[in-house]
């Protein structure tokens, strides 16, 4: 059973649509982190949120816009996206993390599925 | 920061085999090193991993090494099974968050 839960599965949109994704754990994770992953590379961090504050962007395009409503809660909104961020978003989390070095385990979403038209 | 450096990229070995990926870090101070396995269509998922107060760790068919003075660490993955055949991604702590190699696209041959 996957302890990060993603949703929705799969999302197909327009340029010019408005979604989110949401992303959920119950293991009492204080750090939580979106990353994009393109067919054969590894995941690419996007954001870091450590006691519900954001604690890293990683340069990432402010039609991407990232929510920590509580500790268990992820969105990260998406406004205006290009054919390019055609990718699978994961979500993850940790017991600790971004501030200092990551040195815990992260625990993975099955992720979205995001195909932009 | 850390950099992390991956090989194999790919990998084919008979089923029963042997596979052995390796990995190289930069950072002497880096002290935690997991081990990832993604499935075709799934999502990356822990199957190792290891401190730096160690040099081994095994899990069944799965083990783990660590040269700290050379700063490598290797997995191991004994007696293949066609349910091994996945991308497997080493990472390394950088700051504020994890270093992930380029993977290896493990494939097991019947």
């Amino acid at each position: 059973d996957t302890e990060v839960t993603q949703t929705p599965k799969h999302l197909v949109m327009g340029m010019t649509n408005k979604k989110s994704l949401k992303c959920e754990q119950h293991m009492g994770h204080r750090a939580m982190y979106w990353y994009k992953q393109k067919a054969k590379k590894p995941p690419e961090l996007m954001f870091v949120y450590s006691y519900e504050k954001l604690s890293i962007n990683e340069s990432v395009p402010s039609r991407f816009s990232p929510e920590c409503p509580n500790s268990s809660l992820l969105n990260l909104h998406l406004h205006a996206l290009q054919p390019e961020d055609s990718a699978l978003y994961l979500c993850a989390s940790s017991l600790t993390g971004g501030e200092g070095r990551s040195n815990q385990p992260q625990h993975f979403g099955d992720g979205t599925r995001l195909s932009i038209l | 920061g850390e950099n992390v450096e991956q090989h194999p990229s790919t990998l084919s070995v008979q089923e029963g085999d042997s596979a052995v990926i390796k990995c190289t870090y930069s950072d002497s101070a880096s002290n935690y090193f997991p081990w990832y396995k993604q499935e075709l269509g799934k999502r990356p998922q822990l199957i190792i991993d290891i401190r730096s107060n160690v040099g081994e760790k095994k899990d069944q068919r799965i083990a783990v090494t660590l040269n700290k003075t050379a700063k490598h660490f290797s997995l191991h993955i004994t007696e293949t099974q066609p349910e091994d055949s996945a991308v497997y991604f080493c990472a390394a702590p950088g700051d504020d968050k994890i270093i992930f190699g380029k993977g290896t696209r493990l494939h097991i041959l019947p």
